[in-house]
């Protein structure tokens, strides 16, 4: 059971280059989640989606665009990066209970530069 | 906005000893409270959740208390040990689908 499983786990882009981040979890999850992480900041939620073909905005979605063709997948592209995009990013998957959100099962993270 | 404070400083102690750390929010009144673990390079990892209806939660040495009037949630770690050195973070839900979380506070647990 690998859980929520992130791919590239390292990436270094040059100003203007595009590139998709990969997600994808084997918990039949229906909501999915991206989240970049900066120092001093926290955890900021860029788009999430609540079931397979919906995504919506979060609180940081300019310059990101994403993706949820499958239930088990949710993509996220940068269509041209700036070095304000450097940062960890992480996804995440959630089930659902009682019309409540429960815990979080995050991915190990990617490391995106942007030179 | 709403936002979620933690101690920005990092918060030393002696193995054995009870950790405490702090997560105050302004602005919302959540339906829930997360606590989260995370290790360098890894993602967080889910340790608690607390309703607004409890007072406190426990799990094994972890107790986690949820204020709703001071807007204030304390995690404990009691007889810390060296292994529980991490950055703990604070989420709660804003209704809908959406958690946000604190910027987390670093723990170190001195042997």
């Amino acid at each position: 059971n690998a859980g929520v499983t992130q791919t590239p786990k390292f990436r270094v882009l040059k100003t203007g280059q595009s590139m998709t981040l990969l997600c994808a979890q084997d918990m039949n999850h229906e909501y999915m989640y991206w989240y970049r992480q900066d120092p001093g900041m926290g955890l900021r939620l860029i788009h999430y989606s609540v079931g397979e073909g919906t995504t919506a905005k979060g609180e940081v979605p300019d310059g990101y665009n994403v993706s949820r063709l499958k239930k088990q997948n949710f993509l996220l592209g940068l269509e041209s990066a700036a070095p304000s995009q450097t940062s960890v990013y992480f996804c995440a998957s959630s089930t659902r209970q009682f019309a409540t959100n429960e815990k979080l099962f995050f991915g190990s993270g990617t490391q995106l530069s942007v030179l | 906005s709403q936002k979620i404070e933690q101690n920005s400083e990092a918060l030393n102690i002696q193995e054995g000893k009870t950790a405490t750390l702090t997560c105050n929010y302004t602005n919302y009144s959540p339906a829930y409270l997360q606590w989260y673990r995370q290790d360098p390079g890894r993602g967080p990892v889910f340790l608690l959740l607390i309703r607004e209806n409890e007072k406190e939660k426990r799990k094994e040495r972890l107790k986690v208390t949820f204020d709703t009037t001071l807007k204030q949630s304390l995690f404990h770690i009691t007889a810390s040990q060296p292994a529980d050195s991490a950055t703990y973070l604070c989420a709660l839900d804003t209704g809908g689908f959406k958690t946000i979380f604190g910027a987390g506070t670093r723990l170190f647990v001195k042997a």
